[in-house]
């Protein structure tokens, strides 16, 4: 069985200062992770995505994600928070074996002028 | 990768009609995806569309609300029938190559029932 837990549902920080988004998975089997964006009144785009290569995954505007087998974790950071990064981030799981996705509950991160 | 475009773009409904969503992709997949988004949260997968096949709905779901045609490989709606206000969500159509690749797409249906 597979699951995602984001550990915080909203995220405040100042512009400027880094960004970190909690995200815990479990799966019986070598997993596929994706972090999604969803801006206000706009649809889903692609962060970036974890398939078993780089355990440091780089992914647009600046976003980058490590894979911790060991902690089960796939955190999403970026060094420097912009006005615009102010949106929904979605953390995902997938199966290799299907066509499953598992959604995590989504994290609002906010950003202070 | 796949380009989706999914219409209407939004709609507000009275109670106790239906409304049909359509999706489009711009090559052929095996599977396409309908979600729901209520307000604030986040996304729950409603039924998977196979061309030539019933769908397949997830617990909670039925074919009698949430109806689902997929006649070709590029196309798929989903109608939300005998509509309440607890169905005021986005409605999201999606299609990915599972294996663990990643999920594409459309700008979603912003549903308003009043």
């Amino acid at each position: 069985a597979q699951s995602v837990t984001q550990l915080d549902s909203h995220v405040s920080v100042s512009e400027g200062t880094p960004v970190l988004l909690r995200c815990n998975y479990s799966s019986s089997y070598s997993p596929s992770l994706f972090w999604y964006v969803q801006h206000p009144n706009k649809g889903l785009q692609l962060l970036l995505k974890y398939t078993s290569a780089a355990t440091l995954v780089k992914g647009i505007n600046g976003f980058e994600a490590e894979f911790k087998k060991s902690e089960t974790s796939f955190h999403l950071t970026k060094p420097s928070a912009h006005m615009s990064d102010a949106a929904e981030y979605f953390c995902v799981v997938s199966a290799r074996s299907n066509y499953q996705l598992i959604w995590g509950a989504g994290t609002k991160l906010i950003i202070k002028p | 990768s796949a380009v989706i475009s999914q219409k209407p773009s939004r709609d507000i409904c009275q109670r106790g009609t239906s409304l049909t969503i359509q999706c489009q992709v711009d090559s052929q997949v095996t599977m396409m995806f309908w979600y729901r988004q209520q307000p604030g949260q986040s996304l729950t997968l409603i039924a998977t569309a196979n061309q030539g096949s019933e769908a397949t709905y997830e617990s909670g779901f039925v074919i009698d609300k949430f109806p689902i045609s997929r006649p070709n490989l590029t196309f798929s709606t989903l109608t939300v029938s005998n509509m309440s206000p607890e169905d005021s969500s986005i409605y999201l159509c999606s299609v990915h190559g599972g294996g663990g690749t990643e999920a594409f797409f459309g700008q979603g249906t912003r549903l308003t029932v009043v």
